[in-house]
């Protein structure tokens, strides 16, 4: 079965602590891993599309990488501003109509 | 561009009435989705469709339908609310990298 899961759930940072955050994923085969953004009252903001295995992309403080089981997101020297709960998701090969899995996220907190 | 609007953002429920999401998108996407969010359940969906015209089950269709007659909407029906249908509900567009809504908080009494 398709699965993905988040950890930690809630992760609390000072200002400019960096962390990353964990997406561990069990799927057939990976048509492609995506990293969203969400605010508190808000809908997901897309971040990142991730393909293939050793595969990286970067945005401000923010940088995901991926390999064959997981997928991290590195968070360089946060501010408070950073604070959302951050979303993975998987799309099987073979998924018919582009649905995406998603795992149950992880609240990030930075503190000032 | 307003991307993907869903009307209401709120509603109250009484158990057993019926009720009516709209999901509007101005981006010419033939993919369209109804997701619910529940707190520890992440992100479940419940129905898609791939056009206009068409749908299909997700992953947690029951007690919903759906219809989508023209491309750029994407109504989700409750015909009978219960309980267990309190959520907040999500609708997206796209084809991997989706454009949601704000979302509609759905509380049934």
């Amino acid at each position: 079965e398709d699965q993905v899961t988040q950890s930690p759930e809630a992760l609390r940072l000072q200002e400019g602590e960096s962390s990353s955050l964990n997406c561990s994923y069990t799927v057939s085969g990976l048509r492609g891993l995506f990293w969203y953004r969400q605010d508190p009252g808000k809908g997901p903001e897309f971040l990142f599309t991730l393909y293939s295995a050793g595969e990286e992309k970067e945005k401000e403080r923010l940088k995901a990488t991926l390999t064959k089981k997981e997928s991290f997101l590195h968070i360089t020297a946060p501010k408070p501003e950073d604070s959302a709960t951050y979303l993975c998701a998987v799309q099987p090969i073979g998924n018919q109509g582009g649905k995406l899995i998603f795992g149950q996220g992880t609240e990030l907190s930075v503190k000032p | 561009n307003a991307g993907v609007t869903q009307t209401p953002k709120f509603r109250v429920l009484k158990t057993g009435q019926s009720m009516t999401l709209l999901c509007a998108q101005d981006m010419n996407h033939e993919y369209m989705y109804w997701y619910r969010q529940d707190p520890g359940m992440g992100l479940r969906l419940i129905h898609y469709s791939v056009g206009e015209g068409t749908t299909a089950k997700g992953e947690v269709p029951d007690g919903y339908n759906v219809s989508r007659l023209k491309k750029q909407n994407f109504l989700l029906g409750l015909e009978s609310a219960a309980p267990s249908q309190t959520s907040v509900y999500f609708c997206a567009s796209g084809l991997q990298s989706y454009t949601f809504g704000s979302g509609t908080r759905l509380t049934v009494v």
